[in-house]
């Protein structure tokens, strides 16, 4: 089964440290994405990459930062972690094609909670 | 990008179809109509998309209104595994691959 692993579960930080979200997938996807997700607001774009070194911002990048030095391995870095920061994050992949939401294949997130 | 209107929550008993139903008039010609579900703690999981035609997978079939402006997703013999949130979702032909926009979705409750 194709797969896209995010390093942690479940993670405590403590307000103003720098957090890293680790997400590696398998399946030689070009695309690469990440979401927060909030009860009452669902899922929102943070950033999404197309490929190695390129990013884009997505809704709402504000206080965050990506890298992407390899093609399977998409990070999303909390510079300084702030309390509006706790929730749940999901790392996505999909092969680009003209079907833009077609195949998108989830990790099972990591729920962040700043203290 | 075109909304989509989905109830908040609906029920079934297990082994029943399930007719999940989602609102999207302002469509365009172009936007192709995806579902995805969300499983307790998980992510969301791709389940169907189609254009105009009614579509059939593993996982379930995809009626799309001949205006296009309504679909139904139909879950044909419901489990407790498809106890989850179902996303109604738009997307445009050729368009950004960064602008999935998930709505709050229906939380289909499955009743043994």
């Amino acid at each position: 089964d194709v797969k896209v692993t995010q390093s942690s579960r479940y993670l405590v930080k403590r307000t103003g440290e720098k957090v890293f979200l680790e997400c590696v997938q398998d399946m030689d996807h070009e695309n690469m994405f990440w979401y927060r997700q909030d009860p009452g607001l669902g899922l929102r774009l943070i950033y999404f990459s197309y490929d190695v070194k390129m990013k884009e911002k997505g809704d709402i990048p504000e206080g965050y930062s990506v890298s992407r030095e390899k093609k399977e391995r998409f990070s999303l870095i909390l510079e300084s972690a702030s309390t509006n920061q706790t929730s749940m994050y999901l790392c996505a992949s999909c092969v680009p094609g003209q079907v833009p939401g077609y195949g998108y294949t989830f990790g099972s997130g990591t729920r962040l909670t700043v203290v | 990008d075109a909304k989509t209107t989905q109830p908040n929550s609906m029920e079934s008993n297990e082994e029943e179809p399930v007719h999940l139903p989602c609102n999207h008039s302002t469509i365009s010609g172009t936007d192709y109509i995806h579902w995805y579900r969300q499983l307790p703690s998980q992510g969301p999981e791709y389940v169907i998309h189609g254009l105009t035609s009614n579509v059939n997978n593993r996982m379930a079939s995809l009626a799309i209104a001949e205006d296009r402006k309504s679909s139904t997703l139909i879950l044909h013999r419901a489990t407790l595994r498809d106890a989850a949130v179902y996303y109604c979702i738009l997307s445009a032909y050729g368009g950004s691959q960064g602008n999935l926009i998930f709505g709050k979705g229906t939380k289909l409750s499955v009743k043994p």
